[in-house]
């Protein structure tokens, strides 16, 4: 059980390269989200999915676009990246099922570190 | 604007005191998690707690939550040179998805 990985652990960009960040669970996990973390902000949403097929915005959500096309994966594409982009995402993903103890507690990536120039 | 708020932003004590942070929150809730961050990995779940329970206990941890208040408390006894992480409140506000939303963390230091 490799639980959630995120490709890559680090990427440099210049301003207006795109880009995607990779991440993937093998839990069958029916919810994954992305966070970006920046220093004395904590962790904000940037975009979630419930399930394949179907995503929705976080609190953070332009300059990013996701797909769900598979349970398993879950990208985040930077359209045009801009410095204000340059932080530590995570990718996190649960059953997503509110029914029973625990059902959305969240599994966590090790993080992938942008930095746009 | 974030929905938790951590108190204090940062804490430092000796190894086998005891820490207490703090959690804040805006809005109703379906249940409150801490979650533990090492520097520079991904954050680990550390318990949860639903809206209508009031404490709860995973070994050296203890929670409390007063949702008349919107605030919980993580208490970690006897803590432990390891225990040196930052820790984060996590909201389940409810409705139909399972977002969570997240404080801006606790930096605890425990000094060996």
């Amino acid at each position: 059980n490799a639980g959630v990985t995120q490709t890559p652990k680090f990427q440099v960009l210049k301003t207006g390269q795109s880009m995607t960040l990779q991440c993937a669970q093998d839990m069958n996990h029916e919810y994954m989200s992305w966070y970006r973390q920046d220093p004395g902000m904590g962790l904000r949403l940037i975009h979630y999915s419930v399930g394949a097929g179907i995503t929705d915005q976080g609190e953070v959500p332009n300059g990013y676009n996701v797909s769900r096309s598979t349970t398993e994966d879950f990208p985040l594409r930077l359209l045009s990246a801009a410095p204000s982009q340059t932080s530590v995402y995570f990718c996190a993903s649960s059953y997503g099922d509110r029914e029973w103890s625990g059902a959305n507690v969240l599994t966590f990536g090790a993080g992938s570190r942008l930095t746009v120039l | 604007s974030q929905q938790g708020e951590e108190d204090p932003q940062a804490l430092s004590i000796q190894e086998g005191e005891n820490a207490t942070m703090n959690c804040s929150y805006k809005t109703s809730i379906n249940n409150l998690q801490w979650y533990r961050q090492n520097s520079g990995r991904g954050l680990v779940h550390l318990i949860l707690i639903r809206s209508n329970e009031r404490e709860k206990h995973s070994g050296r941890l203890r929670v409390t939550l007063d949702t008349s208040k919107k605030s919980s408390s993580l208490l970690i006894t006897a803590s432990r040179a390891a225990d040196t992480a930052s820790y984060f409140c996590a909201t389940d506000i409810g409705g139909a998805t399972n977002k969570l939303i997240f404080g801006t963390g606790t930096l605890l230091a425990v000094q060996p």
